[in-house]
C-alpha cells in the first residue's frame, strides 16, 4: 500500500532558529514529491516540487532534499520566522495520472 | 486570477440534511477534486473530474456527490448528511496533462454535522 509519512507531528521552536522535516514514503513507482504549506484556515500552497533526478532544492529559507534510494525527503527551514508557523505536507506523486498520496503533515510553531 | 474559491466558508448542518458545497476556478484548470482534511489524517480525495463531463470517484467516495457541467464548476453535494462528514473540505485544480503541475487549493469549507 502506498504510503507518506511525516516526523515530527508537531513541533516547537524558536524564532531564528532551524528545522528539519522528514518525510519517507512507500509510493512506487515514483514520478515527483511535493512539499506544501497550510497557513491555519487555508488551502495549501505549493513550496517545491523534486523529481527523481533533483538531490536539492532551494526556494528562498527553504530547501528540499530527496534520497530517491531511501524514499526519504526532508525540508529545511533556514532562520525561522514568524510567518513560517504552519502544517508542512508532503505528497508523493507515484504515476502520471494525479495519483497522490498525503502524509499527515508536520504542524510547526515558531514562537518570538 | 481569484484562482480556486469555495463557498460557503462555514455550514452547520443536521443529520439527514442535504447541501451542496460550491467550487469554482478561473485558471482554466481542466483537473478539479474534492477532498476532506480531518485531524491527524492526510487529505483525502472524494471525487475528481479531469474534464467537463467527466467525474470518478477517489479514496473516500461514499455519500457525495459530484457533476461536471463546464469547466469553471465542480459542485459536491451531500444527500443525507451524517456525523460522519463532519470535516474541512478543499477542492483543488491543476493541469491534467502537466505531469508537475502543482494543485491550487481553495481556502475550504468547514462543515459540522449534528
Amino acid at each position: 500500500k502506498n504510503q507518506v509519512e511525516q516526523s515530527p507531528q508537531s513541533l516547537i521552536i524558536l524564532e531564528g532558529k532551524n528545522c528539519t522535516l522528514q518525510c519517507n514514503y512507500t509510493v512506487s513507482p515514483f514520478s515527483n514529491l511535493r512539499w506544501y504549506k497550510q497557513d491555519t484556515g487555508r488551502g495549501p500552497v505549493s513550496l517545491t516540487i523534486m523529481t527523481f533526478s533533483e538531490n536539492t532544492k532551494s526556494n528562498g529559507r527553504y530547501t528540499a532534499t530527496l534520497d530517491a534510494d531511501t524514499k526519504q525527503s526532508s525540508l529545511h527551514i533556514t532562520a525561522s520566522q514568524l510567518s513560517d508557523s504552519a502544517s508542512y505536507i508532503c505528497v508523493v506523486n507515484g504515476n502520471a495520472g494525479n495519483m497522490l498520496t498525503f502524509g499527515g503533515g508536520t504542524r510547526l510553531m515558531v514562537k518570538p | 486570477n481569484a484562482g480556486v474559491t469555495q463557498t460557503p466558508k462555514f455550514h452547520i448542518l443536521k443529520t439527514g440534511q442535504s447541501m451542496t458545497l460550491q467550487c469554482a476556478q478561473d485558471m482554466n484548470h481542466g483537473y478539479l477534486s474534492w477532498y476532506r482534511q480531518d485531524p491527524g489524517m492526510g487529505l483525502r480525495r472524494i471525487h475528481y473530474s479531469v474534464a467537463a463531463g467527466i467525474t470518478d470517484k477517489g479514496e473516500v467516495p461514499d455519500g457525495y456527490n459530484v457533476s461536471r457541467s463546464n469547466t469553471e464548476d465542480f459542485p459536491l453535494r451531500l444527500e443525507s448528511a451524517a456525523p460522519s462528514q463532519t470535516s474541512v473540505y478543499f477542492c483543488a485544480s491543476s493541469y491534467p496533462d502537466r505531469e508537475n503541475s502543482p494543485l491550487h487549493f481553495g481556502n475550504g469549507t468547514r462543515l459540522t454535522v449534528t
